[in-house]
């Protein structure tokens, strides 16, 4: 199974939006609403940011918000802060036997 | 708190076994699916292995099936992945975590650093 698809780096400035995109195939993003998006910090742990395509679990701000058209997913992180940057990667479930694949991750940097 | 803590990482060499080991804290671990997720120096993460929250069935990435088995003590709260047959390329941070709500995974541990190498 394929990685999916991101962008290699966003940047933006503080209070600016920025989405990433993450592209995928009829055999995952566009089969299932099941794209989940994670946040790591270097030398630290992946923190899931979103869940079955546009939910954000308890805790996590709302300026993160997922979105899905076809088979492709993007998450928009809205009035840019230093502290959102960080690499980013997205997730989706690709059917009981490859279970779920990654995207190859997007570092995001704020100017 | 919620708590997942990793251990047993080590160096070893090619065609060495390695044992990983996840213990659980702060929730009621027989209601979760539990999975081991890595990540190689400097690279993206990879899914490598589930198992159901009652050890009724398991699944694997194609690069470590039949090389690795991930197994639950859901009487200690313990997982467990047992990787056989190392190869250079299994070099990686290694992520216990817990599966949320369907595929997504909602809590992580800390990560334990597997390196093989001759």
């Amino acid at each position: 199974q394929s990685a999916l698809t991101q962008p290699a780096s966003v940047s933006g400035s503080p209070g600016q939006s920025i989405a990433i995109s993450c592209i995928g195939t009829s055999s995952d993003i566009g089969s299932y609403n099941l794209v989940s998006w994670y946040q790591q910090h270097p030398g630290e742990a992946p923190k899931l940011m979103i869940y079955e395509d546009t939910k954000r679990p308890s805790g996590v701000s709302d300026r993160f918000s997922g979105s899905k058209s076809g088979n492709t997913a993007s998450l928009t992180i809205s009035g840019l802060r230093a502290e959102d940057e960080a690499n980013y990667y997205c997730c989706s479930y690709a059917g009981p036997n490859s279970f779920v694949v990654f995207g190859g991750g997007t570092k995001l940097t704020v100017l | 708190d919620v708590q997942l803590v990793e251990s047993g990482g080590d160096i070893v060499q090619p065609g060495e076994s390695l044992r990983l080991s996840c213990a659980a804290s702060g929730f009621t671990f027989s209601d979760y699916w539990m999975h081991w997720v890595r990540q190689a120096p400097g690279r993206g993460l990879m899914w490598v292995s589930y198992v159901k929250n009652d050890a009724s069935g398991t699944g694997y990435a194609d690069s470590v099936k039949g090389r690795f088995t991930i197994s639950r003590d859901n009487t200690r709260g313990t997982l467990s992945l047992q990787m056989n047959n190392l190869r250079v390329e299994d070099t990686a941070v290694y992520y216990c975590a817990r599966g949320g709500v369907d595929s997504a995974f909602d809590v992580w541990g800390q990560g334990i650093m597997v390196t093989v190498s001759s």
